[in-house]
């Protein structure tokens, strides 16, 4: 969806490079997540927020942090990227619980 | 962790072919969604199944949530080559879950 925007759409980076992926969305929902997606593996849940002040670790939380600095906007930081961290991340937000998630449109992400 | 299974991972068929993909759990799931992520996309949501037994039809998708919550299947019929991509089923496990839990996914190519 146009409404949530990743950027960058493409990062190349080296181990041990701290890096920040960010996320920004105008359709006014309070739940946000960042999922990462390798081949085969489908999508795993990194951490997720209900709101401002609300931050939660999900399935693959190690090596990550996040940032909700605001309702539209969630950032995820790697402190120290690692090569097994190369994959495609996604934002995504949701109106409510259990209620459809709407994602952004990825980041690609490669640690030398 | 809930987890949900999906199969097969990849599927191949000829255009004009129906397809199916089952997703299966061997907890009860409170709900099923679906999403189809096209090559080089983000997933896009398609339906939400809520009760036992449901049937929903979308043109020729049929998704299914069977009579236990414990498994879920997306029939296409008469595949097209717009119906290629990545098909998810996403569970949340109970009712007290904030976390979407994803299958690996069905890949599906059609040989036009």
């Amino acid at each position: 969806d146009a409404d949530v925007t990743q950027t960058p759409r493409n990062r190349i980076t080296k181990t041990g490079k701290r890096i920040m992926l960010e996320c920004s969305q105008t359709k006014g929902h309070d739940r946000m997540y960042w999922y990462r997606q390798d081949p085969g593996l489908g999508l795993r849940l990194i951490y997720y927020s209900f709101d401002v002040k609300d931050i939660n670790k999900g399935e693959i939380s190690d090596g990550y942090s996040v940032s909700r600095q605001a309702q539209a906007k969630f950032s995820l930081s790697l402190e120290s990227a690692i090569p097994n961290q190369t994959a495609l991340y996604f934002c995504a937000t949701s109106m409510s619980s259990h209620s459809p998630l709407h994602f952004g449109n990825g980041t690609r992400l490669t640690v030398t | 962790g809930q987890q949900v299974m999906q199969i097969p991972q990849y599927q191949h068929v000829q255009e004009g072919e129906d397809f199916t993909t089952y997703c299966n759990s061997s907890t009860t799931l409170s709900n099923i969604q679906w999403y189809k992520q096209r090559p080089g996309g983000h997933p896009v949501f398609l339906i939400q199944l809520v009760k036992s037994g449901e049937v929903k039809k979308q043109k020729r998708l049929t998704f299914q949530f069977g009579e236990a919550k414990k498994n879920s299947s997306l029939h296409i019929t008469a595949t097209q080559t717009t119906d290629v991509g990545t098909y998810f089923c996403a569970s949340y496990s109970g009712a007290g879950s904030y976390q979407l839990t994803f299958g690996k996914g069905t890949k599906l190519s059609v040989i036009p």
